[in-house]
């Protein structure tokens, strides 16, 4: 079975302090990778995805993630955040012919 | 497209009643999806459905908690008896296809007394 760890569970920094969180995965197989944004008392929202192709994905808002196979990770980075990227962020996994599995979250607080 | 639509947004009620959260996915949608969000547990998958069909229910917290998918754009969460430890938010969401990307409604936040 499919599991997605991600590392910190409670990350702080300031206004244009540079951001990553990290997500690592365990399947040895083809998969579908995305990160999900969840906003103060808001629904999940998809930031970013990527399926093949360029492991370097761009999403909205300035956010872009890495996929290296390799590693088996497909961590989450913004050269500068803002006091509206305070969120609660989710990587999320799918494997061939499974649904998508999601990490425990990360919940980011950007101090203005 | 009006995007994934759940009802109510908000429900309170006391515990031993009957509670039914409502969804409705993006039309065209083949897999539909039932988590509950709470701040002990975060985000816990508790069924989904493929063509309308539960595939895996091994989520669901107890016999109390039972969901249908009677057609393509219709599916229900029922709670019977609710208790207190079920407050919580209850988001749907639906997908192309199960290991596609998934769209969340607004989720439907219950609060059992």
């Amino acid at each position: 079975a499919q599991s997605v760890s991600q590392h910190n569970h409670h990350v702080i920094l300031s206004e244009a302090a540079s951001l990553e969180l990290g997500c690592n995965y365990s399947y040895g197989g083809t998969v579908n990778l995305f990160w999900y944004v969840q906003y103060p008392g808001q629904h999940l929202q998809l930031l970013l995805k990527y399926f093949s192709g360029d492991p370097l994905v761009k999403g909205i808002k300035g956010f872009e993630a890495e996929f290296i196979k390799s590693k088996f990770s497909f961590n989450l980075r913004k050269p500068s955040v803002q006091w509206s990227d305070t969120a609660e962020y989710f990587c999320a996994v799918g494997a061939a012919g499974n649904k998508l599995t999601f990490g425990g979250g990360t919940r980011v607080l950007v101090k203005p | 497209d009006a995007g994934v639509i759940q009802s109510p947004r908000h429900e309170v009620t006391e515990m031993g009643q009957e509670v039914t959260l409502r969804c409705k996915p993006i039309s065209g949608h083949n897999s539909l999806f039932w988590y509950r969000q709470t701040m002990m547990r975060g985000l816990e998958l508790l069924i989904y459905f493929n063509n309308n069909v539960p595939i895996d229910d091994s989520g669901m917290p107890e016999d109390r908690f039972s969901a249908k998918m009677p057609n393509a754009s219709f599916s229900t969460l029922k709670i019977q008896p609710s208790e207190p430890r079920d407050s919580a938010v209850y988001f749907c969401a639906s997908s192309l296809r199960h290991q596609e990307t998934q769209y969340f409604g607004p989720g439907t936040r219950l609060l059992v007394l």
